[in-house]
């Protein structure tokens, strides 16, 4: 089945500075990558929709000069934290339609520290 | 707008049964999920409903009732790995983006 891989799936950083997370499809292309964070107890929230090729589309009140989107090929979408804060903490995992009946398949998320 | 709403958490008995509601008003629909999540793991799925009725898949369920803006999760025999985060999630119309309800949090115990 279609396995996205998403690297890294910890990481510690000092504030200020950029971390960058990437979701690989691996068997079959991503035209289109969902970007999600996740709070402690807490639901998936969407950040921006990433289409090949294109811009990014973010979601109502996130920063797209903070969290940075790009997909430049079929199997590869990037998320850059800028200038990362301690409040950007949290859990990143990205989304790819697959167009088939299930619809999506999720990599296996990133745990964002910023001390 | 949109407003996806579930239970927070939720308390049940090794091999009862469980109903995990959601509701949800949405500016578009074209289909909804069930996941189960884990902590600190990526979301797994277990159903889809695009049309009204009951879906069955083993010890879970899913209905989906599209003029009461209505789904719930059935999990049967229940067994202690069950415990986890359900998540509903409904799919938008056109750009296909998942919208995710808040999560139950189910704890199964003895």
């Amino acid at each position: 089945g279609a396995v996205v891989s998403q690297h890294p799936s910890r990481v510690i950083c000092k504030s200020g500075t950029s971390v960058k997370i990437e979701c690989r499809s691996l068997d079959f292309q991503a035209t289109t990558m969902f970007w999600y964070r996740q709070f402690p107890k807490q639901s998936l929230m969407l950040m921006a929709t990433s289409n090949e090729g294109s811009k990014a589309t973010y979601e109502q009140g996130v920063e797209k000069d903070k969290f940075l989107i790009n997909h430049a090929s079929l199997t590869l979408s990037t998320l850059t934290v800028t200038s990362a804060h301690p409040e950007d903490s949290s859990f990143y995992i990205c989304s790819a339609n697959t167009g088939g009946f299930y619809g999506y398949t999720f990599g296996s998320g990133t745990r964002l520290t910023v001390v | 707008g949109q407003n996806i709403d579930q239970p927070t958490e939720m308390t049940a008995t090794e091999g009862a049964i469980v109903q995990i509601n959601c509701t949800y008003q949405t500016s578009g629909f074209n289909g909804l999920f069930w996941y189960q999540q884990h902590a600190g793991e990526a979301p797994t799925f277990l159903s889809y409903n695009v049309l009204d009725g009951l879906e069955e898949k083993g010890r879970f369920s899913s209905f989906l009732s599209r003029s009461k803006g209505y789904s719930y999760l059935l999990l049967k025999e229940l067994q202690m790995k069950d415990s986890a985060s359900y998540l509903c999630a409904v799919r938008s119309a056109g750009g296909g983006k998942l919208i995710f309800g808040q999560g139950t949090e189910l704890s199964v115990k003895p």
